[in-house]
């Protein structure tokens, strides 16, 4: 069965420190897509990044970038000089290819604070 | 134009009603999604339409019947609510059903049962 762990429950940083969210996969597929997602103090959630799980290579856009290793099963998440505007809680979630269909499974999230 | 909408943002109402949310997209997209996020942030998938076709129901209790009248409309019907209903009901919708597809959600109906 899918599972996606987020362990850091919340995180606080003054602004302009960076700081990485940590998230840890289990599945079974060979072919799965990873996913972030914010969830602003505004209620909606907001689609950051999509990774396949052929594609190893890591990303970067602007101040974020993510992490993605197999060999760990883990998709981390770093924002670089972080700003107030970055306060939200960040959602992982995972989808496997054997299903035929999308089924995201969500992390807890980890709630980022940051503070000026 | 807002891409995923619902109606309505808030709903208060009492144990034992019976109440619809509503949701529309815009994009063009294929597949839509109900997901329910409880108090503690924690976001589930209750169901997903592929082309108006039921594909996925995760356990959800038979009090809520979802009704996808065409591709761009996803409602949710909860009858005789219960106290442990309330939360917030997203609406999401992806351009197809493939686990590849990322899903655009809309702002979230916030559902409290007294």
């Amino acid at each position: 069965a899918q599972k996606v762990t987020q362990a850091q429950t919340e995180i606080s940083v003054v602004e302009k420190e960076d700081v990485t969210l940590d998230c840890v996969y289990e599945t079974r597929d060979t072919t799965y897509y990873l996913f972030w997602y914010k969830q602003p103090p505004s209620g909606e959630l907001v689609f950051l990044i999509r990774r396949n799980s052929f594609d190893e290579q890591n990303e970067i856009s602007g101040r974020y970038s993510w992490n993605f290793q197999k060999s760990t099963s883990s998709f981390n998440f770093t924002i670089t000089a972080s700003q107030v505007v970055d306060s939200a809680v960040y959602f992982c979630a995972l989808s496997e290819a054997a299903t035929g269909f999308q089924k995201l499974v969500f992390g807890t999230g980890t709630r980022l604070l940051v503070s000026p | 134009d807002t891409a995923v909408s619902q109606t309505p943002k808030y709903l208060v109402t009492q144990m034992g009603n019976d109440k619809s949310i509503k949701c529309e997209q815009n994009l063009g997209h294929d597949t839509m999604y109900w997901y329910k996020q409880d108090s503690k942030k924690f976001l589930k998938i209750m169901f997903s339409y592929n082309n108006k076709e039921l594909i996925i129901n995760e356990t959800v209790p038979n009090r809520f019947s979802p009704k996808s009248p065409d591709k761009a409309h996803l409602n949710l019907h909860i009858n005789s609510l219960e106290l442990g209903d309330s939360a917030v009901y997203f609406c999401a919708s992806s351009q197809g059903q493939r686990g590849f597809y990322e899903q655009y959600f809309g702002p979230g109906t916030r559902l409290t049962v007294t």
